[in-house]
């Protein structure tokens, strides 16, 4: 079974364009979670959501962030307009939200660096 | 609330040699305990997991950490680290009832010298 797919696994791009990151969780999970890691601040969590709802986005940094579920297996992360401090590798990751584990299965990452 | 304190960002050790991460915890209510590795350029997976049962659980490559709820530590062990080892560790905590999202520790990187 496919894990947890995202991309791009790379951008590059300038001060003040939008950046739209993208997930497809694992087929039959029904949380999504949003985190950025840097150096200096490690895994924040952004936002996560539990069958396309979005349950807790307190970890948006800012309104410049906004982030969309349209269906249970799809979801974007959109920032604009990019700013150089928004440079971070971008993680999401599913989970079966009723299971007891709680486990959560991370994608590979999207890189991104804002110029 | 809940809190993770991984108490070393780094750790350097010779190959076959012992190790041990780091992990304290602090929650109001009883927890379930998770250590993920992130090898370089990839996504966090998970190396194991206490819920409930025996404190000493294993993963199938050679960890094992131990549950210790007086000293609410975490600790990660390996006997023998192998060069393949070198990855980014992470612990984790999460109430056992309620929200089940995760909070985890800042990492501790695991750096394996020949």
């Amino acid at each position: 079974d496919a894990g947890v797919i995202q991309s791009p696994r790379h951008e590059v791009t300038e001060m003040g364009q939008e950046v739209t990151l993208r997930c497809k969780p694992i087929s039959g999970h029904n949380s999504l979670f949003w985190y950025r890691q840097t150096m200096m601040r490690g895994l924040e969590l952004l936002i996560y959501f539990n069958n396309n709802v979005p349950i807790d986005d307190s970890g948006m940094p800012e309104d410049r962030f906004s982030a969309k579920m349209p269906n249970a297996s799809f979801s974007t992360l959109k920032i604009q307009p990019s700013e150089p401090r928004d440079s971070a590798v971008y993680f999401c990751a599913s989970s079966l939200a009723m299971q007891a584990v709680g486990e959560l299965f991370f994608g590979e990452g999207s890189r991104l660096t804002v110029l | 609330a809940q809190s993770v304190t991984q108490l070393d960002s780094q750790v350097p050790v010779f190959e076959e040699a012992p190790v041990e991460l780091r992990c304290n915890y602090s929650s109001s209510v009883s927890v379930y305990l998770f250590w993920y590795v992130q090898y370089p350029n990839q996504g966090l997976q998970l190396l194991l997991k206490y819920l409930s049962g025996s404190t000493l659980v294993e993963s199938i490559n050679g960890f094992e950490a131990e549950f210790n709820k007086s000293q609410t530590s975490f600790h990660l062990r390996k006997p023998s680290v192998h060069i393949s080892d070198t990855a980014e560790y992470f612990c984790a905590v999460r109430s056992s009832g309620g929200s089940y999202i995760p909070t985890f520790g800042r990492g501790t990187s695991l750096i394996v010298h020949p």
